[in-house]
């Protein structure tokens, strides 16, 4: 069973609209959420961290966390052609783990 | 840019061989993780180092193993090479071991033939 489940995509979405991009996760004890963007050949580069539940906003970029759901997502408003890329969901337990998501797809078309 | 260098950005190695992959911290960064990323994969936790000492560890067998040193600096090496073993190598380091919030560096690639 796997760990930290997101939908592998391809995600398309126009230009200007909100992407919306999911997680789920199997470790209840795991504390501390992460999204990191990854352009193709590039290395993982962190947009978002989250650690409690609700909303938390970073200019274009909301993550929201559901620990009861074991449910993080991450909303980016505005899209841009510039923000394709593969997001990866990223959860960490109590020692210190850091287990990813395979990552979801996102394509914005101009 | 992060501010987290590794060295060499490829390499091409033999089954059996072995391999040792180096990482340089961004400075005041005391904890550095090592994952392995396979083509269309997240990365895979492969183990932490804190102040010199491992911290925590995946599930990836002994013939990985690790070294991490006062300057900021740290090596991967994998011992007797197989052909699964071909992937991404990250480093991220951090500023504490409880801080999940990790800066990676470029990447090595791997190549096992």
């Amino acid at each position: 069973q796997k760990e930290v489940e997101q939908n592998s995509g391809p995600l398309s979405v126009p230009e200007g609209a909100i992407a919306s991009l999911n997680c789920t996760y199997s470790d209840r004890g795991s504390q501390s959420f992460f999204w990191y963007r990854q352009y193709s050949g590039k290395s993982p580069e962190l947009i978002m961290f989250i650690y409690s539940n609700g909303d938390k906003e970073d200019g274009r970029f909301t993550a929201q966390l559901n620990k009861a759901s074991q449910y993080v997502s991450l909303l980016i408003r505005d899209s841009q052609p510039s923000d394709s890329a593969t997001y990866l969901c990223a959860v960490m337990a109590d020692n210190n783990d850091m287990r990813f998501g395979a990552g979801t797809r996102l394509t914005v078309k101009p | 840019e992060t501010g987290v260098t590794q060295s060499p950005t490829h390499l091409i190695k033999t089954r059996g061989q072995q391999v040792t992959l180096r990482c340089s911290s961004q400075s005041g960064h005391n904890t550095v993780s090592w994952y392995q990323q396979a083509l269309g994969q997240g990365p895979q936790f492969i183990f932490q180092y804190y102040r010199e000492e491992e911290n925590g560890r995946g599930n990836f067998p002994p013939r990985f193993s690790g070294l991490q040193f006062p300057n900021y600096s740290s090596e991967l090496n994998v011992n007797a090479l197989e052909l699964d073993d071909s992937a991404l190598y990250l480093c991220a380091s951090s500023y504490d071991r409880d801080s999940g919030e990790q800066y990676f560096g470029p990447g090595t690639r791997l190549t096992v033939t």
